[in-house]
């Protein structure tokens, strides 16, 4: 059974930076894109960055571009997003997402996300 | 590019046909994935590549398209339907969703 568990998020000061993580298991990681998307509660979903299964293709959203980076361990089955110079309105829930293949494309599962609040 | 989904509400009733249409501001070929998202849940994957139907997902959904213009459609809605779907390009990064069609009860 595919598992994907998010952590990481929690209350941050604007500015301040924060790294989210992603844990995966059941199905085999360095094979698969991983993608990173948010929600603010209520609103609609937002792409924020997705990376090929060998890391050389890797995509932001233009609202995060230069202060997000998003990076993947294959040995430790794990996704990263480091979030610098956060501001309010990066508060969302952070979820995680598995691609049907290897390269950028679409999302086949998706964990249940962390809740990032940017706010002093 | 920008992912234009309408309506942005749409009432229907169980067994209705429901067709839900997202537009492309440049075109992405059939790079174009359909979710549905039920409150509190994470999204599910419906259709791939515009027209594929992703294993285990019923044979009720279907999307069709090309180029700028998609559509989703429900053949015959059931109670489970009710959710919120999201179209979602992936041409050319970034992969923009568009904005949600909720599906309401009528």
């Amino acid at each position: 059974e595919v598992q994907l568990v998010e952590s990481g998020g929690g209350l941050v000061q604007p500015g301040r930076s924060l790294r989210l993580s992603c844990a995966a298991s059941g199905f085999t990681f360095d094979d698969y894109a991983m993608h990173w998307v948010r929600q603010v509660p209520g609103r609609g979903l937002e792409w924020v960055s997705g990376i090929s299964w060998n890391s050389r293709s890797i995509g932001y959203a233009d609202s995060v571009k230069g202060r997000f980076t998003i990076s993947r361990d294959n040995a430790k089955s794990s996704l990263y997003l480091q979030m610098n110079s956060l501001r309010a309105e990066d508060t969302a829930l952070y979820f995680c997402a598995k691609g049907q293949g290897g390269t950028l494309a679409e999302a086949d599962y998706w964990g249940q996300g962390t809740l990032v609040t940017v706010s002093s | 590019i920008q992912m234009t989904q309408s309506p942005s509400t749409l009432s229907a009733s169980v067994g209705d046909r429901v067709t839900i249409t997202c537009r492309a501001s440049q075109s992405i070929s059939s790079w174009l994935a359909w979710y549905q998202q039920k409150p509190g849940k994470a999204p599910n994957l419906l259709i791939y590549t515009a027209s594929n139907l992703k294993s285990g997902v019923p044979s009720r959904f279907s999307g069709s398209g090309s180029g700028t213009d998609f559509t989703l459609t429900i053949s015959s809605l059931q109670p489970d339907d009710f959710a919120t779907y999201y179209c979602q390009h992936y041409s050319s990064s970034p992969y923009t969703f568009g904005q949600g069609t909720k599906l309401e009860i009528k």
